[in-house]
C-alpha cells in the first residue's frame, strides 16, 4: 500500500533563508508527483508537477526534485518570504489508475 | 484559476440528516474527485466520476453517494450524516485520470460539521 510521508510536520524559519521540504513515498511505481501549497481555509493549488520519467522542475523561486528509486521528492524554496507561509503538500499518482495519495503537509512558517 | 464552485462553503448539520454538497466547473474536464481532509490523514479519495453517470469509488467511500449528471456538476451525498463525516470537503477535476500527466485542480473547499 503507497504511503506517503512528509517531515517536518512545521517548519519556521527566517526571512531570506533557503529551505528544502521533504516528501517521502513506499512505492516507486508512481506515475507523477505533485506538489500542491495551501493557504488557511483555502483549496489546494498545484506548484508544480514531475512525471516519474523527470528528475526534477523549477518554477520561480522554487525548484522539485524527484527520486523514484529512493522513494523520495524535495521541494526547494530559494530565498523564502512571509507570502510563502502555508501548509506545502506532496502528493503522488499511481501509475494507471485514478488514485492520487496524499502526504499529511508540510506547515511553513517565514518570519519577517 | 481553474473554474471550480463549491456549494455550500460552510454547514452544520445534525446527526442523523441527509447532506448533499455540490461541485461545480466550467473547464469542461471529464474527470472529477471528492476527497476529504482530516488533520494528520491530508486528503483522501471519496469518489471519483470519469463521466457523466460514470463514477467509482476511492478508499473512503462508506456513507457516501455520489451522481454525476451533467459534465459540469458533480453532487456529493452523505445519506445519513454522523459526526465522523465532519471534515474539509474538496472537489477536484483534471483533463485525464489524476494516474497519468496531468494536474488536478481543487475547489475552495466545503466545512461540514455534524453536531
Amino acid at each position: 500500500k503507497q504511503e506517503v510521508t512528509q517531515i517536518p510536520a512545521a517548519l519556521s524559519v527566517p526571512e531570506g533563508e533557503n529551505l528544502v521540504l521533504n516528501c517521502s513515498f513506499t512505492d516507486s511505481a508512481i506515475y507523477n508527483l505533485q506538489w500542491f501549497r495551501q493557504d488557511p481555509g483555502k483549496g489546494l493549488t498545484s506548484l508544480l508537477l514531475i512525471q516519474s520519467s523527470q528528475r526534477e522542475q523549477t518554477s520561480g523561486r522554487l525548484n522539485a526534485s524527484l527520486d523514484k528509486s529512493s522513494g523520495r521528492s524535495t521541494l526547494y524554496i530559494a530565498a523564502s518570504q512571509p507570502g510563502d507561509s502555508a501548509t506545502y503538500l506532496c502528493a503522488v499518482s499511481v501509475t494507471g489508475g485514478f488514485k492520487t495519495i496524499f502526504g499529511a503537509g508540510t506547515r511553513l512558517f517565514v518570519k519577517a | 484559476d481553474a473554474g471550480i464552485t463549491q456549494s455550500p462553503r460552510h454547514k452544520v448539520t445534525e446527526t442523523g440528516t441527509p447532506v448533499t454538497l455540490r461541485c461545480h466547473q466550467t473547464e469542461n474536464h471529464r474527470y472529477m474527485y471528492w476527497y476529504r481532509q482530516d488533520p494528520g490523514h491530508g486528503l483522501r479519495l471519496i469518489h471519483y466520476s470519469y463521466g457523466v453517470k460514470d463514477t467509482d469509488k476511492g478508499e473512503v467511500s462508506d456513507g457516501y453517494s455520489v451522481s454525476r449528471s451533467k459534465t459540469e456538476d458533480f453532487l456529493l451525498t452523505l445519506e445519513s450524516a454522523t459526526s465522523s463525516q465532519t471534515s474539509v470537503y474538496f472537489c477536484a477535476i483534471s483533463e485525464a485520470p489524476s494516474g497519468t500527466g496531468y494536474e488536478q485542480y481543487f475547489g475552495p473547499g466545503t466545512r461540514l460539521t455534524v453536531t
